[in-house]
């Protein structure tokens, strides 16, 4: 059973819109979500993350968003460019303490086009 | 090195063969991590690193999957009597203390068993 998961394998864009990526999460002991970029023939770069204890976090042209009652969290790119198109992957982490291992979605693979 | 170097980039083996794929992690970086993409799905997690203690292999998905880290630095994933449904990218990734800055990627290995 999927405990993170993206539901839009894909989403297209036009230049200077805003682009939103979203994740659902069913373990509500998660404490940390972090968003990953992929492009092709890379290994995945880290984006940006959120505490369980906050709700949003920016940086830049990223911010992320998350609802813990809703099991929700959202990235937002504004405005968007070519350059963003890539598979964007969510991943979440345990409680504890520890590092342990990250839980990834299957990804969203976002187009922007110029 | 500056970044997490896997060897070799691409294999292609024969169905039957034992197979060995090459991680370096970053200099100083305690954790290590492989994870697989399969086509059309997420990351999914082998096994994990950390320090001295005894790996987390609670993602290896059959007992022909081992992995071993070497000194505390160099890891080896090896797939023994592949099979077709191994073929995936194998990603390494390592990681400091601190999840606030995930991990870092290398570019992965693409195996392919004909």
């Amino acid at each position: 059973d999927q405990q993170v998961k993206q539901n839009s394998p894909s989403l297209s864009v036009q230049e200077g819109r805003i682009s939103i990526l979203n994740c659902d999460y069913t373990n509500s002991m998660f404490d940390y979500f972090l968003w990953y970029k992929k492009y092709p023939a890379e290994g995945p770069t880290f984006l940006i993350s959120i505490s369980s204890i906050k709700d949003k976090n920016e940086d830049g042209r990223f911010t992320v968003f998350l609802n813990k009652s809703a099991k929700h969290l959202s990235l937002h790119i504004v405005p968007s460019q070519p350059g963003d198109s890539a598979v964007y992957f969510c991943a979440a982490s345990g409680g504890g303490g520890s590092q342990g291992n990250l839980i990834f979605g299957k990804g969203t693979k976002l187009s922007v086009k110029p | 090195g500056a970044g997490v170097s896997q060897s070799p980039s691409n294999k292609v083996t024969e169905k039957g063969k034992d197979v060995e794929l090459r991680c370096d992690p970053i200099s100083g970086h305690t954790a290590l991590y492989w994870y697989r993409q399969s086509l059309g799905q997420g990351l999914e997690f082998l096994i994990y690193f950390q320090g001295n203690s005894a790996p987390d292999k609670s993602g290896l998905p059959s007992d022909r999957f081992s992995a071993e880290r070497t000194g505390g630095s160099v890891s080896t994933l090896t797939i023994q009597r592949t099979q077709q449904e191994d073929s995936a990218v194998y990603l390494c990734a390592s990681s400091n203390s601190g999840r606030i800055y995930g991990y870092t990627f290398g570019s992965g290995t693409r195996l392919t068993v004909v």
